[in-house]
């Protein structure tokens, strides 16, 4: 295990539903990471943190609201998604933004139906 | 955003073979790089680093080449064994946003007995 977990592991929603995705991590790190990662496409950084403030939004739609509480912990919360949203949606922590090692969950597969 | 890629999108190897899993990347001011294996349903793991200044950095029982001339990076792996089996990519660190990764789409090594 790496010491970052991440629930649900699989999520089907709606268009219209709302839901949230969470992220924790057991490493003391002070920087956690959203990627996403869809099939035969490389991982793509959504959103960067660092001591629970947002320092990176690649470009995200608003669809997606991230919310980091404190530096253990980051929600991806999630209304009115597209198909095309279906993607395993990966965590990440590091020591510090920009730290080279990051430390992946195991994902949440989510499908948008 | 840079381009990483990876040659070929799936290997396959007998058991105790060396593997090798290529990447190709396109800035040539990128001075780090990371090598991830990634097993199914899990989330991506930190295997080897290099950074630009090296050619050649070696771990147990892999090795990753560096030759920035015609930006290219290698993963050698000796004496594959079963449990390699995963998916395999490289990963660029952005040299003007130290937040940033541009990660390749991958190779799916399958490892035979």
């Amino acid at each position: 295990e790496t010491g970052v977990t991440q629930t649900p592991r699989h999520l089907v929603m709606g268009m219209t539903n709302k839901k949230s995705l969470k992220c924790e991590q057991h490493l003391g790190h002070n920087a956690m990471y959203w990627y996403k990662q869809s099939a035969k496409k490389p991982l793509e950084l959504m959103f960067v943190y660092s001591l629970e403030e947002r320092v990176e939004n690649n470009s995200v739609p608003s669809r997606f609201s991230p919310e980091c509480p404190n530096s253990s912990h980051l929600f991806l919360h999630l209304h009115t998604l597209q198909p095309e949203d279906s993607a395993l949606y990966l965590c990440a922590s590091s020591q510090e933004s920009g730290s080279y090692e990051q430390y992946f969950g195991p994902g949440t597969r989510l499908t948008v139906t | 955003g840079e381009s990483v890629g990876l040659h070929l999108p799936t290997l396959s190897v007998q058991e105790g073979d060396n593997s090798i899993i290529n990447c190709a990347y396109s800035n040539s001011a990128s001075d780090y790089f990371i090598w991830y294996k990634q097993e199914s349903g899990k989330g991506p793991q930190f295997i080897i680093d290099i950074r630009s200044n090296m050619d050649k950095r070696q771990g147990q029982r892999v090795t990753v080449l560096l030759n920035k001339t015609v930006k290219h990076l290698s993963l050698q792996i000796a004496a594959t064994q079963p449990g390699d089996s995963a998916v395999y990519f490289c990963a660029e660190k952005d040299p003007y946003n130290f937040n940033k990764f541009y990660f390749g789409s991958g190779t799916k090594l399958n490892v035979k007995p």
